[in-house]
């Protein structure tokens, strides 16, 4: 298995405060992806970064940002979390862009 | 909106049938990749087929792709219990640097 790690696994949070979710990796891979997954809606693509501080917005970008100051480590931000916030959120990473990806084991969060 | 679109939505089999989930998407792709997602992990890769391949085996997966139709299938032979999870395909786009999953197929295999 590739070896990604996100945390934390699980979270918590209240409408209006600031969470950071990390995914930390391996495998020196240069593309790392953030998606959610909620019911109904399968998997959708927030951001992605094709290397250092090279990022672009995906499907679902609105009320995220992210960051990628070193080739391990790709955060993904919700400023000020919402409801419709609440959802599993994956990492993954990839060696090239349109290829095989590798998944962490996903973050549970949940807004209240 | 979603590239690929997976039918049907689930499946329900016995142990030792087979298994076929196919998948449609919209716009020209480089390759097609599938997906299993065990209930509560990440995905795993399956496989992936090249647009320019029409068909590929991986053990008991057999994967068929039809540019002109703009679709793909999954077949899983000799279906396992072990074998019950979602399968997505996911499509890469133009660029060439991420993919677009579609909404999966819930297979139950029973035994």
């Amino acid at each position: 298995d590739a070896g990604i790690t996100q945390s934390p696994r699980h979270k918590v949070t209240e409408t209006g405060t600031p969470v950071t979710l990390r995914c930390h990796q391996t495998e020196n891979h240069r593309y790392m992806y953030w998606y959610r997954q909620d019911p109904g809606h399968g998997l959708r693509l927030i951001h992605y970064s094709y290397g250092v501080k090279d990022t672009d917005k995906g499907e679902v970008s609105d009320g995220y940002s992210v960051s990628r100051s070193k080739t391990e480590d790709f955060l993904l931000t919700l400023e000020s979390a919402t409801s419709s916030q609440t959802s599993v959120y994956f990492c993954a990473t990839s060696a090239s862009g349109g290829g095989e990806q590798f998944f962490g084991p996903g973050t549970r969060l949940t807004v209240l | 909106s979603q590239q690929g679109e997976e039918d049907p939505q689930a499946l329900s089999i016995q142990e030792g049938e087979n298994a076929t989930m196919n998948c449609s998407y919209k716009t020209s792709i480089n390759n097609l990749q599938w997906y299993r997602q065990n209930s509560g992990r990440g995905l795993v890769h399956l496989i992936l087929i090249r647009s320019n391949e029409r068909e590929k085996h991986s053990g008991r997966l057999r994967v068929t792709l039809d540019t002109s139709k703009k679709s793909s299938s999954l077949l899983i032979t000799a279906s396992r219990a072990a074998d019950t999870a979602s399968y997505f395909c996911a499509t890469d786009d133009n660029a060439g640097n991420m993919l677009t999953f579609g909404g999966g197929t819930r297979l139950m295999v029973k035994p």
